[in-house]
């Protein structure tokens, strides 16, 4: 069983600043299968990225992945009011238990 | 686009079965590209896949909640189905649908999600 570790839990900031995320698992698989949701309130999650680093259709360019084995980092360059969500990274039907962005 | 709408009652009381259909639209159920998944989401936590079924009707549980799951898909109906049996308040969760992409498991398109709380 694919166990993802998501960190920090929780991640305060003020727009514009640099956000990283970050997601272990607990075995090194291929990255082809590492993606990255984002979650508002009363939303279903959204595909950001797929496959460790592609950004899926219509995503902006400031949200960009990278990693491979068992660490994988989803980074948004410059937070935008509307980037402040929860944030999921998922591996096959494993997901990891989500870091939230909050507005410092 | 591929579009999924959940339905089904929004209440059910302990002991009793779950039941939910999700009505695809924008494509076919019978694409070879997709597996058909629920996902669902406790409030105030974390997402967890309940299961998943390809249009073959090939299916696929998460082993903690295998014994009281049964997905099925009707494909002149261009839909598919949960039922989860014996539940209890631990099930009261947002769930949802999703389109999992065939080969590389991603969830890519969601429907809106419907709340179901179990509740005497």
């Amino acid at each position: 069983e694919i166990v993802l570790t998501q960190s920090p839990g929780t991640l305060s900031l003020s727009p514009g600043e640099r956000a990283t995320l970050s997601c272990r698992a607990s075995q090194s698989l291929s990255s082809s299968y590492l993606a990255w949701y984002q979650q508002k309130p009363g939303q279903a999650p959204r595909l950001l990225i797929y496959s460790a680093s592609s950004r899926a259709t219509g995503i902006p360019d400031r949200f960009s992945g990278s990693g491979s084995g068992t660490d994988f980092t989803l980074t948004i360059s410059r937070l935008e009011p509307e980037d402040f969500a929860v944030y999921y990274c998922q591996q096959y039907e494993a997901f990891g238990q989500g870091t939230k962005v909050e507005i410092k | 686009q591929l579009q999924l709408q959940e339905s089904g009652p929004g209440l059910v009381k302990p002991s009793e079965t779950l039941s939910l259909t999700c009505t695809v639209s924008g494509g076919s159920i019978s694409n070879s590209n997709y597996y058909w998944g629920w996902i669902r989401q406790p409030p105030g936590k974390g997402l967890e896949w309940i299961g998943s079924i390809y249009y073959t009707g090939n299916t696929y549980y998460n082993p903690s909640l295998k014994s009281r799951v049964t997905i099925s898909v009707d494909t002149s109906k261009n839909h598919f189905s949960l039922r989860l049996s014996s539940v209890t308040a631990a099930d009261t969760a947002v769930y949802y649908c999703a389109t999992i992409r065939a080969g590389i498991h991603l969830f890519d398109y969601w429907g809106q999600g419907t709340l179901v709380t179990v509740s005497s």
